[in-house]
């Protein structure tokens, strides 16, 4: 069965640095795909980013990116110059590579981005 | 950009009694999926549907019957509604190995 752990319960910084929320998986598949999901203060949940565990360059979209390590089953998310609006739930999810498409979720990651 | 909407946005009900939660994709996805998130945790998955007509189990399907009438169309249904039931509840629709896009949630309370 598939796992995901995010140990970060919360963290905070300073508006217009870099954070870096961190997440582990276990997985017996040797292709899956991750993703990284943000939950607003309103509820909405909204897909930021994904990295193909077949692809070995990170995947970078906007002010976000991965740190993918798949020899420790890691992918980090990178979110540079933050913004007070990046303050919301982050979650790191895998999906294995049938086609049933289950999104196993982490946790979450709660960011406040402080001014 | 995809679109998933759910009714009823919010909803009380009685222990023993039926609710019926109804999630609407316009994305023409063949997946689509039924998650519940309690305070403090991630999303866990109750059932979900590769396309009209099935319904498969999820990790935690106790307690829950789905329904597929329709591509579009995805129905959550709690027979007997129970107060450990009350969380908010999330449909998304998806393709393949791609990301799924959730709908606004349901808050739901079963007193």
């Amino acid at each position: 069965a598939q796992k995901v752990t995010q140990t970060q319960t919360s963290i905070s910084v300073m508006e217009k640095t870099t954070v870096t929320m961190d997440c582990v998986y276990e997985t017996q598949d040797s292709s899956y795909f991750l993703f990284w999901y943000k939950q607003t203060a309103s509820g909405e949940i909204v897909f930021l980013i994904r990295q193909d565990s077949y692809k070995k360059e990170n995947a970078t979209v906007g002010h976000y990116s991965l740190n993918f390590q798949k020899p420790k089953s890691s992918i980090g998310l990178i979110i540079t110059a933050t913004q007070i609006e990046d303050s919301a739930v982050y979650f790191c999810a895998m999906r294995d590579n049938t086609n049933t498409g289950k999104l196993t979720f982490g946790d979450g990651t709660v960011l406040t981005v402080k001014p | 950009e995809a679109a998933v909407t759910q009714s009823p946005r919010n909803k009380v009900a009685v222990t023993g009694g039926k609710v019926t939660l109804s999630c609407n994709q316009t994305n023409n996805h063949n997946n689509m999926y039924w998650y519940r998130q309690d305070t403090g945790h991630g999303l866990r998955l109750i059932h979900y549907s590769y396309g009209a007509g099935s319904t498969e189990k999820g990790d935690i399907p106790d307690g829950y019957k789905a329904s597929r009438p329709s591509q579009e169309n995805f129905s959550l249904i709690l027979e007997l509604a129970t107060p450990s039931q009350t969380s908010v509840y999330f449909c998304a629709s998806g393709l393949d190995r791609g990301q799924l896009y959730f709908g606004e949630g349901s808050k739901l309370t079963v007193l």
